[in-house]
């Protein structure tokens, strides 16, 4: 499997704390993305990281990653209640391949 | 925006009855995808398609296959539905393996 693993399977913080999850991944890649799904609907594009980047901002969102390790990480920074949904991370390799997603709670 | 519409939000079938879940996108995207999503299990990779006619297995492809005609159009067919095969059905569009546009998923039953 193309998989990537989330770390944590699930997170509850309280709004206004910074998000961490974490992603780790098998092969080469070309880009790393990071999308998110609210109650089971289709997902979202959040942002897309090529290998050659180590870190990429936009608005509250900050991801990294290390080729090195094959890992990415996607901080959120000042949470509110409107961000809890899935995330989720994805890798190119032919296709577009999906992770196994972090539950994010906030709680108001 | 782009649109990709998938042609039912819930479907129940019997088992043993030929599925077909249809998908059409309205940016001339090159590339389509099926995923189903079960819980703790994230989104696996049933098949894909770079081009009319031309289609790849994911991880998963099997009691599917899929059919792409028409550069729009991506049916994914369950060709004798088992109930291991209930679950979340995504279809995705991308122009290159850059970002991915989804349906709003086909919740399917299978009895």
């Amino acid at each position: 499997s193309q998989q990537g693993e989330e770390d944590p399977q699930a997170l509850s913080i309280q709004e206004g704390e910074n998000a961490t999850m974490n992603c780790s991944y098998k092969t080469s890649i070309n880009n790393l993305q990071w999308y998110r799904q609210n109650s089971g609907r289709g997902l979202v594009h959040l942002i897309l990281i090529r290998s050659n980047e180590r870190e990429k901002h936009s608005g509250r969102l900050r991801v990294t990653l290390d080729t090195s390790k094959k890992s990415s990480s996607l901080l959120i920074t000042a949470s509110r209640a409107a961000d809890t949904a899935s995330y989720f991370c994805a890798t190119d390799k032919r296709a577009i391949y999906f992770g196994s997603g972090t539950k994010l709670n906030v709680k108001p | 925006d782009v649109k990709v519409t998938q042609s039912s939000r819930y479907l129940v079938k019997r088992t043993g009855e030929k599925v077909f879940l249809e998908c059409v996108q309205d940016m001339d995207h090159e590339n389509m995808f099926w995923y189903r999503q079960d819980p703790g299990l994230g989104l696996r990779l049933i098949y894909f398609s770079y081009d009319v006619k031309m289609k790849e297995k994911g991880d998963i492809p099997e009691g599917y296959s899929v059919s792409r005609e028409k550069k729009e159009r991506f049916s994914l067919i369950l060709e004798s539905a088992s109930t291991n095969q209930t679950s979340m059905y995504l279809c995705a569009s991308s122009l290159l393996r850059d970002e991915a546009f989804f349906g709003q998923g086909t919740r399917l039953t299978v009895v």
